[in-house]
């Protein structure tokens, strides 16, 4: 199994600045990776797949990288809609498609 | 617009069976296109996959859950179920369904809105 780990735990961003969540894969995933954002709530929304194929109606702040095993989300200017928590998982191997632990990102 | 719901009982007891159950309305589950799968969320938790099927019937599950879980699809009714046997407290969560593209680059672009499950006697 792939074990997914996502950094920081908890991000503190102002509105208006940027943030850069990390997620590294335990081994090669290549381009197959997921990026989820979740409002308490409310079900996990997709952003973001191949790794930085923004979802529909995604908007353009949002932005995925990387390959291989590490891998980033970069919120250009953190909306107040945008505080959240962020998931990634991996679709390279499977069964089981596996999530990160989650960052959360909130109002500093 | 595709949407899924899930419904079923929010309280199961020790031991029992837990029977959900996704209908998928605006689209038709028999799409070679996607898969249909469940996820959970145990409180204050992450997401846990549990199993994807295909509407041939086709299944993938969660090694971690396979002894206990079983999904199925009825593609008259445009659902999907999940059962999971010898449910204990652990099995508490927020089960949601969710559409899965069947080919890379695979993602889950829709999802249901979550039902929650507490198991207590």
């Amino acid at each position: 199994e792939i074990v997914m780990t996502q950094s920081p735990a908890t991000l503190s961003v102002s509105p208006g600045e940027r943030a850069t969540l990390s997620c590294r894969a335990s081994q090669s995933v290549s381009s197959n990776l997921a990026w989820y954002q979740q409002k308490p709530g409310q079900a996990p929304r997709l952003l973001i797949y191949g790794a930085s194929t923004r979802a529909t109606g995604i908007p353009a702040r949002f932005s995925g990288s990387g390959s291989g095993t590490e891998f980033t989300l970069t919120i250009s200017s953190l909306q107040s809609e945008d505080f959240a928590v962020y998931y990634c998982q991996q679709y390279h191997n499977w069964p089981p498609w596996t999530f990160g632990q989650g960052t959360k990102v909130e109002i500093k | 617009q595709m949407q899924l719901q899930e419904s079923g009982p929010g309280l199961v007891k020790p031991s029992e069976t837990l029977t959900l159950t996704c209908t998928v309305s605006g689209g038709f589950i028999s799409s070679s296109t996607y898969y249909w799968g469940w996820i959970r969320q145990p409180p204050g938790k992450g997401l846990e996959w549990i199993a994807d099927i295909y509407y041939s019937g086709t299944t993938y599950y969660n090694p971690s859950l396979k002894s206990r879980v079983t999904i199925s699809v009825d593609t008259s009714k445009n659902q999907f179920s999940l059962k999971l046997r010898s449910v204990t407290a652990a099995d508490t969560a927020i089960y949601y369904c969710a559409r899965n593209k069947r080919q890379q680059p695979y993602h889950m672009d829709v999802w249901g809105k979550g039902t929650t499950v507490t198991v207590s006697s």
